[in-house]
């Protein structure tokens, strides 16, 4: 069964950091590009960051770029984002998210975890 | 950056009816790479549609996408009752990848 599930998200207070990882199984994850997207409560969808298949390239929202940091270890199936100065704006749901197709980076979504809430608050 | 707005904002029907969600985005989707995502309350979203008009593994035949360029449209033939939620678009055709801000579809 194709799964991705996220953990790591918490509580944390402004210009701290945290860690989150997104544990795929079911599919060769070293074949697709993977991303994290993230959704503010009541709000849409927001793309955050995309990492290639084998790590060579990344690519960052705005919002995030300077401050998040995407990575994947192959051999561990795990995909990571680690966020720093985080900032009030950055409350939200976080989900990753799979590429359709292999060796793409910029695709189609076909497989989501079921996302972390990260809620950052004094 | 492309924005999609989407419209309606909400679109209250009944059961049966034919519902048609827009995605009009502010400059042209290269290759038509326009994707519509389903999302029920406290769920992740659904991959529906991908190069505008393919369904995905899984999808009814229902659910159909058209569209090119600047426009798009999500059709849903014959609304069942577990396709009452908020549909998303997302073109993935440009550096960033976005979504327009929803269309919530809700019983009338």
């Amino acid at each position: 069964q194709v799964q991705l599930v996220e953990s790591g998200g918490g509580v944390v207070q402004p210009g701290r950091s945290l860690r989150l990882s997104c544990a795929a199984s079911g599919f060769t994850f070293s074949s697709y590009g993977m991303h994290w997207v993230r959704q503010a409560p009541g709000k849409g969808l927001e793309w955050v960051a995309v990492i290639s298949y084998d790590g060579s390239n990344k690519y960052y929202a705005d919002s995030v770029k300077g401050r998040f940091t995407i990575s994947r270890d192959n051999s561990k199936n795990t995909l990571y984002l680690q966020m720093n100065s985080l900032r009030a704006e950055d409350t939200a749901v976080y989900y990753c998210a799979k590429d359709q197709r292999w060796l793409q980076l910029w695709d189609a979504f076909d497989i989501w975890g079921q996302g972390t809430m990260v809620t950052v608050s004094s | 950056e492309i924005v999609l707005t989407q419209s309606p904002g909400t679109l209250s029907l009944s059961l049966g009816e034919r519902a048609t969600l827009s995605c009009r985005a502010s400059q042209s989707v290269s290759d038509s790479y326009l994707a519509w995502y389903q999302q029920k309350s406290g769920q992740a979203p659904r991959l529906l549609i991908y190069g505008a008009s393919s369904r995905a593994t899984g999808i009814p035949d229902r659910f159909s996408g058209s569209g090119s360029g600047t426009d798009f449209t999500l059709t849903i033939s014959r609304l069942e009752p577990e396709d009452f939620a908020v549909y998303h678009c997302q073109q993935y055709g440009s550096s960033p990848q976005t979504f327009g801000q929803g269309t919530k579809v809700e019983i009338k």
